[in-house]
């Protein structure tokens, strides 16, 4: 099946330093990809979708400058976590849409832990 | 009130017991999913259903488009099917790159 990979797999970083997350379709072409916020036991919260060649779309409350999303390629999208707080510090989520797919399948990525001391 | 709700929030069940898990929704669909999610935190998608029914192995997913409501049923239970599991819907109308609604999520614990 479809594989969504986040490269790291959990980083920590030290509090004012900027974090990039990588998210990549490995066997499909992704024109849109999605980053979703986990907080400890509650629900994906979406953050933004992430549209190849374009910008980003992000939901609101979500500071964009704060939260930088490039989808330059059709297979990788990544989030950079710019001047990183603890409260910045939660799991972070992709999933990629196929392209040119008619349903509304949605791969996801195995998500990167992101610990900001 | 959540666009998306699911019961139980929490579930305890002994190996081998049969598993329902609802989803209910209050807005018109395209299609809705069934995500697990283990402690490590990585998504799986289990299903994703419009209309009917789907199996696989041991899981069931069903849908009822009038009533808005699903079912996530697990047969012959196991303790590796601990995990959250998720419901989320496409709402209508489709309106280009197609967000998700999640439901809060339940927490299934099959005991040995």
């Amino acid at each position: 099946g479809a594989v969504v990979s986040q490269h790291p797999s959990r980083v920590i970083c030290k509090s004012g330093t900027s974090v990039k997350i990588e998210c990549r379709s490995l066997d499909f072409q992704a024109t849109t990809m999605f980053w979703y916020r986990q907080f400890p036991k509650q629900s994906l919260m979406l953050m933004a979708t992430s549209n190849e060649g374009s910008k980003a779309t992000y939901e609101q409350g979500v500071e964009k400058d704060k939260f930088l999303i490039n989808h330059a390629s059709l297979t990788l999208s990544t989030l950079t976590v710019t001047s990183a707080h603890p409260e910045d510090s939660s799991f972070y989520i992709c999933s990629a849409r196929p392209s040119g797919w008619a349903t509304d399948t949605q791969y996801f990525g195995p998500g990167t832990r992101l610990t900001v001391l | 009130k959540n666009e998306v709700e699911q019961s139980p929030q929490n579930l305890t069940a002994q190996e081998g017991e049969f598993i329902t898990i609802n989803c209910s929704y209050s807005v018109g669909i395209s299609a809705l999913h069934w995500l697990q999610q283990h402690p490590g935190g990585g998504i799986v998608s289990l299903f994703m259903l419009s209309s009917g029914k789907k199996k696989h192995g041991r899981l069931i997913a069903t849908i009822n488009i009038q009533e808005k409501h699903s079912s996530l049923h697990i047969t012959a239970s196991h303790p590796r099917d601990s995990a959250v599991y998720i419901c989320a819907v496409s709402p209508f109308p489709l309106q280009g790159a197609q967000k998700l609604v999640f439901g809060q999520g339940t927490r299934l614990t099959i005991n040995p």
